[in-house]
């Protein structure tokens, strides 16, 4: 069975980076497309970015000047960076795997951790 | 970007009801939809992939219809385990959301 649990600060300063840490198990990292989506309070999903193992990544336009996704494969971990983040960042940020069908370029999402709430705020 | 709408926003219904959602997308995205269902504190759970297919482990009471622009999911007859917040998503290109539809109780 496939987990995956999000991991990192529950609060990070405005301009500052948030960084979180997505540890998955019963796959390897090596494989499949690692997800990153965030929902604020009370609204909607969205999706932020994804990374392959081999370190390929696609991006939000809309986030991609301040975002950067890494792959650690010793640790079976994949990773993201937003950098000077404001309040509206504030949210609980989930990380999923992409569905392993080569189907189609992007993915619809088989696997989701818990999600951690991050908040921004001095 | 993909722009998804969902309607309705809020559907109240009770156990034993069809229930429909719509989404609809700004352009064609030939079948790659995928609904989700998420409750309160909870990560959204996929139900429905390439608009009509079923996800492993999901009751057969969830269906799927759709192509191109318009897409519903279906309850056939609703369980009181099924009163959440379900999603629509594409994934034709970088993936984007529908803003959700809520199935409270009647």
């Amino acid at each position: 069975q496939v987990q995956l649990q999000e991991s990192g600060p529950g609060l990070v300063k405005p301009s500052e980076t948030l960084s979180l840490t997505c540890t998955v198990s019963g796959d390897s990292i090596s494989r499949n497309y690692w997800t990153w989506i965030r929902q604020p309070a009370g609204k909607g999903l969205e999706w932020i970015g994804r990374i392959y193992g081999s370190g390929s990544a696609n991006y939000n336009p809309s986030l991609r000047s301040r975002l950067t996704m890494s792959v650690d494969t010793s640790k079976n971990q994949f990773s993201l960076n937003l950098s000077s983040v404001t309040a509206a960042d504030t949210a609980v940020y989930y990380c999923a795997r992409g569905d392993s069908r080569a189907e189609t370029y992007y993915k619809y999402l088989e696997y989701w951790g818990q999600g951690t709430l991050v908040t921004v705020s001095s | 970007d993909i722009q998804m709408t969902q309607s309705p926003s809020t559907l109240s219904a009770s156990v034993g009801d069809r229930v429909t959602i719509t989404c609809r997308a700004s352009q064609s995205i030939g079948r790659w939809l995928a609904w989700y269902q998420q409750k309160p504190g909870k990560a959204p759970k996929v139900l429905m992939y390439k608009a009509t297919s079923l996800e492993s482990g999901v009751p057969s009471r969830f269906s799927g219809s759709g192509s191109e622009t318009e897409f519903t999911l279906t309850i056939s007859s609703l369980q009181p385990d099924d009163f959440a917040t379900y999603y629509c998503q594409q994934y034709n290109n970088y993936p984007t959301f529908g803003p959700g539809t809520t199935v409270d109780m009647k």
